[in-house]
């Protein structure tokens, strides 16, 4: 079965800062993992996704993620946070097989960011 | 182009009452999945329908819980006699066609239902 484990339910930083979120999972089949996030009154939507190809994965808004297969990791990063960066991030990774669209998630982490 | 809309987005009942939630995918999206999301947890998956079809419910409880896409309208996610435990937000999910296998889902903001 698959799982997802967030670290830190609430990060802070100051503008400017870098950002890492910290993702790690669990899978019993070669995982996809993504990045959802979602800004105030807005569904999730998808940030980046790692799908066996390339470990470092670039998504919108200069977010980046490495696929580190050793430490069942999957964390995010932006070297300069923005005031609009600001939101709730999900680390999720999907059922594989035929049922990609399973996905487990992680219980979120809250960006918030200091002027 | 709007989003997936999912409506209400705040719904109170009292237990052994109905809750019934909407759900309006994309335009052009025929898949729609719904999510659960307990306190402290994480979303899980509940169910995956097309038009007029249940193609994999895997995740939905046993009893009381059904949903349905029909041929027009939105999706309904229907829960009876609902218990404090169901009190969750609700979120809803679609894909469109060819995209279904991808875990590339476009999500609603969610319908939060509380059980008083």
């Amino acid at each position: 079965a698959q799982s997802v484990t967030q670290l830190g339910s609430h990060v802070s930083v100051s503008e400017g800062a870098l950002v890492l979120l910290r993702c790690n999972y669990s899978s019993s089949v070669p995982p996809y993992l993504f990045w959802y996030v979602q800004y105030p009154n807005q569904g999730l939507q998808l940030l980046l996704k790692y799908t066996s190809a390339a470990t470092l994965v670039k998504g919108i808004n200069g977010f980046e993620a490495e696929f580190k297969k050793s430490e069942t990791s999957f964390h995010l990063t932006k070297p300069s946070a923005h005031m609009s960066d600001a939101a709730e991030y999900f680390c999720a990774v999907s059922e594989g097989g035929g049922s990609n669209y399973k996905l487990t998630f992680g219980k979120g982490t809250l960006l918030t960011v200091n002027p | 182009n709007a989003g997936v809309m999912q409506n209400p987005r705040h719904l109170v009942r009292r237990r052994g009452q109905e809750a019934r939630l909407r759900c309006s995918p994309m335009k052009g999206h025929s898949h729609v999945y719904w999510y659960r999301q307990l306190p402290e947890e994480g979303l899980k998956f509940m169910v995956y329908l097309q038009k007029e079809n249940i193609i994999d419910e895997s995740g939905m409880p046993k009893e009381r819980f059904s949903a349905e896409f029909p041929k027009e309208g939105p999706s309904i996610l229907r829960i009876q006699q609902v218990v404090r435990g169901d009190s969750a937000a609700y979120f809803c999910a679609s894909s469109p066609p060819g995209q279904v296998n991808t875990g590339e889902l476009f999500f609603g903001e969610g319908s939060r239902l509380t059980v008083l």
